[in-house]
């Protein structure tokens, strides 16, 4: 069945370190995939996409890492901040199925002073 | 731009009570969804709407209706509450075309749901 995971339940990391958040899917017919931000009592917030004919994209500290041979997906966070301190899902499109997106379970990121 | 908002921010209900909750987005976007989030876990979708006067079940449909009369509302209906409804609700919108890189989906703050 399709399922989006996410490896670790929580990533605890020093400020200022880099932040790896690692997500396995399943169905090789997803074609778009996005990284979601989740602060406490706050709604899912946009953080970067990839379509699945890319293997990286990058933003501001962030880089997703796309490896469609072992269907994983990562997000790195340079310079790890307090205010990144959130849950983190990934979440993945299949395609012709436009709208629908299946989230993972989340990783939520501790950032230590 | 407001986005997307949703009222109530919190309500509680009795089991068997009825109530709906909306949801409003000002972006003119065709697509819009709703969710349910249980701790520890993502989100599940409900129902979804692709454009305004339909809807379409989602994974966990059982329990809820939805209307989308106008563009920018989508409503989501809770015919008799249960407790394993108790949870946070999550609206969210999105455009349709393909040719926009960024599909990706607004939400809104969330709706706490306590069932009792």
């Amino acid at each position: 069945g399709e399922s989006v995971g996410l490896h670790l339940p929580t990533l605890s990391v020093q400020e200022g370190d880099n932040s790896i958040i690692n997500c396995a899917y399943s169905n090789s017919a997803s074609d778009y995939f996005i990284w979601y931000k989740q602060e406490s009592g706050k709604g899912p917030q946009f953080i970067i996409d990839i379509r699945s004919n890319m293997d990286k994209r990058q933003g501001q500290r962030v880089t997703v890492l796309l490896n469609k041979t072992v269907k994983h997906l990562s997000l790195q966070i340079a310079a790890t901040q307090p205010g990144d301190s959130a849950v983190y899902f990934c979440a993945e499109n299949i395609s012709g199925n436009t709208g629908k997106l299946i989230f993972g379970q989340g990783t939520t990121l501790q950032v230590k002073p | 731009n407001a986005g997307v908002t949703q009222t109530p921010k919190f309500r509680v209900l009795k089991t068997g009570q009825s109530m709906t909750l909306l949801c409003a987005q000002d972006m003119n976007h065709e697509y819009m969804y709703w969710y349910r989030q249980d701790p520890g876990m993502g989100l599940r979708l409900i129902h979804y709407s692709v454009g305004e006067g339909t809807t379409a079940k989602g994974e966990v449909p059982d329990g809820y209706n939805v209307s989308r009369l106008k563009k920018q509302n989508f409503l989501l209906g809770l015919e008799s509450a249960a407790p394993s409804q108790t949870s946070v609700y999550f609206c969210a919108s999105s455009y349709q075309e393909q040719r926009y890189f960024q599909e990706t989906q607004y939400f809104g703050p969330g709706t706490r749901l306590l069932v009792l």
